[in-house]
């Protein structure tokens, strides 16, 4: 039940715009995405409810198309705070509110 | 408000003993996941609890793992007779779940690092 996510790992110079991409094998309600920085414990970004709608955060933003069961976030023109590794996590029943994750993206921002 | 926390930061523990470990939801939140994250890797899921429901355990690893929550808050994960395979970041999260058909973003604790010698 675990997503599959890829690239599994990104390098980009700052002002970069990156996508990354996040599967299921399984009909899904809903996609989060969280970031994890460094030794840190990973933060919520956003969540995308099935119906395909795109969020937007500042300049990170995500698309879900639920007949495809895949999602992808969008990052442009990138900042060094961008950097660390990016987890989707994947809903798959109404209500269960449980989510597996992916094996992350690991995101480097370099000036 | 407080966040989730989580204790001990750090634990270091000899193959074949038990240990407990301890997550404090963020106050209100109804459900509580437990997680574990090996060196480099992504998050595994361990074991939901919501509100009354019985727990969802299907992704605890093996029967020597367990996990109660107390009073609908405080939560303790216990490891038996731990392996080396054990070591991880064992992390906490809650969310804040007023039903209808929608998904709640989790809320992180700082995980516990648990090391087997």
């Amino acid at each position: 039940q675990q997503p599959v996510q890829s690239p599994q790992a990104v390098i980009l110079r700052e002002g970069e715009d990156a996508v990354i991409n996040c599967s299921s094998s399984k009909a899904l309600y809903s996609v989060h995405w969280y970031r994890q920085k460094h030794g840190e414990a990973p933060v919520f970004l956003m969540i995308l409810l099935k119906g395909g709608e795109q969020k937007g955060h500042d300049k990170i933003s995500a698309s879900f198309n639920e007949k495809k069961q895949q999602s992808s976030l969008y990052l442009t023109a990138s900042q060094l705070s961008y950097s660390g590794t990016y987890f989707c996590g994947t809903e798959i029943e109404t209500g269960a509110n449980n989510l597996f994750f992916g094996t992350g993206t690991r995101l480097t921002v370099i000036p | 408000g407080a966040g989730v926390s989580q204790s001990p930061s750090n634990k270091v523990t000899e193959k074949g003993k038990d240990v407990e470990l301890r997550c404090d939801p963020i106050s209100g939140h109804t459900a509580l996941y437990w997680y574990r994250q090996s060196l480099g890797q992504g998050l595994e899921f361990l074991i939901y609890f919501q509100g009354n429901s019985a727990p969802d355990k299907s992704g605890l690893p093996s029967d020597r793992f367990s996990a109660e929550r107390t009073g609908g808050s405080v939560s303790t994960l216990t490891i038996q007779r731990t392996q080396q395979e054990d070591s991880a970041v064992y992390l906490c999260a809650s969310s804040l779940i007023s039903g209808g058909a929608k998904s709640y973003e989790q809320y992180f604790g700082p995980g516990t690092r648990l090391t087997v010698t």
